[in-house]
C-alpha cells in the first residue's frame, strides 16, 4: 500500500541555522508533491508545491527537492526563525490511476530555538 | 476575499447519534476535499468533489459517512450511528482545480462521547 514517511520525532535546530526536513514515500508515483505547515489547532496552510518533472523549487527562504527516483522529497528552510516553529507535512497528489486525492505524510514539528 | 469555513468549531454528540459537518469553500473553487485528522497524525483523506460529483470517495471508512455537494460550493459531511473512533478533527480544503494549491478551513472538532 502507499506509504508515506517524515521524520516522527521533532526537529530542533538554532535560529538562523538551515533546516532540513525529509518526506519519503513507496508504492506510489505522485504527480506531483506539497508541502504544508500546521500550527497547533488551525488547518494546514500550503507552502511550496513540486511537479514530477521538477527537481528544485524556492520561494523566499523556502527550498523544495524532488527526486523521484529515490523517491523522496526534502524541505529546506534556510535562515530560520523561532516563527518558522510549527509542524510541517507533505502530500502527495495525482498518482497515475487518475485520481487526485492526497495523501499526507503524518508531519515533522519543526522548533528554531532563539 | 473570505477563506474557507466551516461549522460548527466543536461538535460532542453521544454514541449513536447522527452528525453533520458543513463546509464553505472559497468561491468559485470546483475541488473540494474533506479530511479526517487525529492528534499526531497528518490529515487522512476521506472525500473529494469536481463540482457537485463525488470524484473519489475511496477514503470514507465505511457506510456510517456520507457527503453530499449538491449545487457544487457548500458540502456537507453526514455521519451516522456514531462512534468513539470518530473523534478527530474534521478538516475541508478547496482548490480552483483538483491540481491547484489546496486552502483548508480551521475543521470542526468532533467529540464522541
Amino acid at each position: 500500500s502507499q506509504k508515506i514517511e517524515q521524520n516522527s520525532e521533532a526537529l530542533n535546530i538554532q535560529e538562523g541555522k538551515t533546516a532540513t526536513l525529509t518526506c519519503n514515500y513507496t508504492n506510489y508515483s505522485p504527480a506531483y508533491l506539497q508541502w504544508y505547515r500546521q500550527d497547533p489547532g488551525r488547518g494546514p496552510v500550503f507552502l511550496l508545491l513540486i511537479r514530477e518533472n521538477e527537481k528544485e523549487k524556492r520561494k523566499e527562504r523556502l527550498k523544495v527537492t524532488f527526486d523521484t527516483t529515490l523517491k523522496q522529497s526534502l524541505f529546506h528552510i534556510t535562515a530560520s526563525q523561532p516563527a518558522d516553529s510549527a509542524t510541517y507535512l507533505c502530500a502527495l497528489g495525482g498518482d497515475t490511476s487518475g485520481t487526485y486525492k492526497y495523501i499526507f505524510g503524518t508531519g515533522t514539528r519543526l522548533k528554531v530555538l532563539a | 476575499g473570505a477563506g474557507v469555513s466551516q461549522t460548527p468549531s466543536n461538535k460532542v454528540t453521544e454514541k449513536g447519534k447522527y452528525v453533520e459537518l458543513r463546509c464553505d469553500p472559497i468561491s468559485g473553487h470546483t475541488a473540494l476535499y474533506w479530511y479526517r485528522q487525529s492528534l499526531g497524525q497528518g490529515p487522512e483523506f476521506l472525500i473529494y468533489f469536481q463540482g457537485t460529483g463525488a470524484a473519489d470517495d475511496s477514503g470514507l471508512p465505511n457506510d456510517r459517512f456520507f457527503a453530499v455537494r449538491p449545487e457544487g460550493s457548500v458540502s456537507t459531511l453526514k455521519i451516522q450511528r456514531t462512534e468513539r473512533g470518530d473523534s478527530a478533527v474534521y478538516l475541508c480544503a478547496s482548490s480552483s482545480t483538483p491540481s491547484d494549491t489546496q486552502y483548508f478551513g480551521p475543521g470542526t472538532r468532533l467529540t464522541v462521547l
